[in-house]
């Protein structure tokens, strides 16, 4: 089976802090997504990487940034919180075979920044 | 580029009873069509997708959806709910060629009730 790690499932950070969301995924997916999820806005895509190094901006990338280095590995970073980022972040990975592909996702990390 | 409505937002039904989740797509390209489901606190999980051929496609425990494209359609059922079926489902669109994959609507919170 599929697995997607989230580094935490509650963070609270302050604002102004900088804050590092961790995923990991054991299979080998070339894929990976990073969402922000809101109840009534369902999941908005932030970024995501096709290939290690690689990054492409999705419909919310404003205040974030990421980072993959590894293959298995995709990094989310918030520069400098704000409280309008407080949100259900979840990431989710997926093969290289194109847009007909099932994602798997994480299950989740709730952050609240005060 | 491609959207997904979900028309409601909340829907709750009585056990053993049929259920509908209505879900209407919007595009100009040929599309790929999922639904995920969200169980209490864990991340979203792949209940059935549409790619092609036939328009009834079948998923895990028991739902199933059908594709209507002269009615930009994917609405998802199941004849008889069980307590266990309470969550949120997700209705979510990818395009072919696209290289980000899927937008998702906003969301139905299935609630059953005994």
């Amino acid at each position: 089976d599929v697995k997607v790690t989230q580094s935490s499932r509650y963070l609270v950070k302050r604002t102004g802090e900088k804050v590092f969301l961790e995923c990991v995924q054991d299979m080998d997916h070339e894929n990976m997504f990073w969402y922000r999820q809101d109840p009534g806005l369902g999941l908005r895509l932030i970024y995501f990487s096709y290939d290690v190094k690689m990054k492409e901006k999705g419909d919310i990338p404003e205040g974030y940034s990421v980072s993959r280095e590894k293959k298995e590995r995709f990094s989310l970073i918030l520069e400098s919180a704000s409280t309008n980022q407080t949100s259900m972040y979840l990431c989710a990975s997926s093969p290289p075979q194109g847009p007909s592909e099932t994602q798997y996702f994480g299950p989740g990390t709730r952050l609240l920044v005060l | 580029a491609q959207s997904v409505t979900q028309l409601d937002s909340q829907v709750p039904v009585f056990e053993e009873a049929p259920v509908e989740l209505r879900c209407n797509y919007s595009s100009s390209v040929s599309v790929y069509l999922f639904w995920y489901v969200q169980y209490p606190n864990q991340g979203l999980q792949l209940l059935l997708k549409y790619l092609s051929g036939s328009t009834l496609v079948k998923g895990i425990n028991g739902f199933e959806a059908e594709f209507n494209k002269s009615q930009t359609s994917f609405h998802l059922r199941k004849p008889s709910v069980h307590i266990s079926d309470t969550a949120e489902y997700f209705c979510a669109v990818s395009v072919a060629g696209s290289a980000r994959q899927l937008t998702f609507g906003s969301g139905t919170q299935l609630t059953v009730l005994p």
